[in-house]
């Protein structure tokens, strides 16, 4: 089946310590988000990439980067995690930019910060 | 700015009652609306969604929404929950070209056997 996949699915990282979640998909979308939830809140959009075209929210931490190598693979890097960036990251895929478009989820990674 | 409320953040009943869970935006212009479930879990999945056309949508599991333009809002239904629908549900906004979707809060929702 074509899908989102996320890992690790928990990453317990010490508090400063560089992480690096990871994301692929199978279904060869244009567009990857990277979201961010924590606890009892809605999912925020931290950023997306609409193939090579990187598109940061005005609000997100510069602690936050994002790569994307190629089609399939997405990664959330966090320079320098705080306790405050204990969420559950979600990435997603799209197949266009448009509104219109349908968005595809994985089903989280729950980073610890300790 | 856009936003999204969700009035109930926990909702409890019991198998065979029915559901309504409100959803209620703030833009002025052409909105797509979606609501999306989450099972205890896995991951965030569609439910329906709403573009244009007649505003009574139906999705998938027996779920419906209405879209009522003059409210701003988007109301999830179903005529009768079963346990398995026990979840949480998010509504969700997307108003802008670049497709940036806003979410509510979220609505648990609990069904007792």
């Amino acid at each position: 089946d074509a899908m989102v996949i996320q890992n690790p699915r928990y990453q317990v990282t010490q508090f400063g310590k560089p992480v690096t979640l990871s994301c692929s998909q199978t279904l060869n979308h244009n567009v990857m988000y990277w979201y961010q939830q924590k606890s009892s809140q809605a999912p925020k959009l931290l950023f997306h990439y609409y193939d090579k075209d990187f598109n940061n929210e005005a609000d997100t931490p510069d602690n936050f980067q994002s790569r994307r190598p190629n089609t399939s693979f997405c990664f959330l890097d966090i320079r320098s995690p705080g306790l405050g960036d204990a969420a559950m990251y979600l990435c997603a895929t799209s197949r266009g930019q448009g509104s219109y478009n349908e968005q595809f989820f994985g089903p989280g990674t729950r980073l610890t910060v300790l | 700015a856009q936003s999204v409320s969700q009035h109930n953040h926990h909702v409890i009943l019991s198998e065979a009652a029915s559901l309504e869970l409100g959803c209620n935006y703030s833009y002025g212009g052409t909105v797509n609306l979606f609501w999306y479930v989450q099972y205890p879990g896995q991951h965030l999945q569609l439910l329906l969604k709403y573009f244009s056309g007649d505003p009574l949508v139906k999705g998938i599991k027996g779920f419906e929404a209405e879209f009522i333009k003059s409210k701003f809002s988007f109301n999830l239904r179903k005529p009768s929950v079963q346990w398995s629908d026990t979840a949480e549900y998010f509504c969700a906004v997307n108003a802008e070209q670049g497709g940036k979707l806003i979410f509510g809060q979220g609505t648990e929702l609990s069904v007792k056997p």
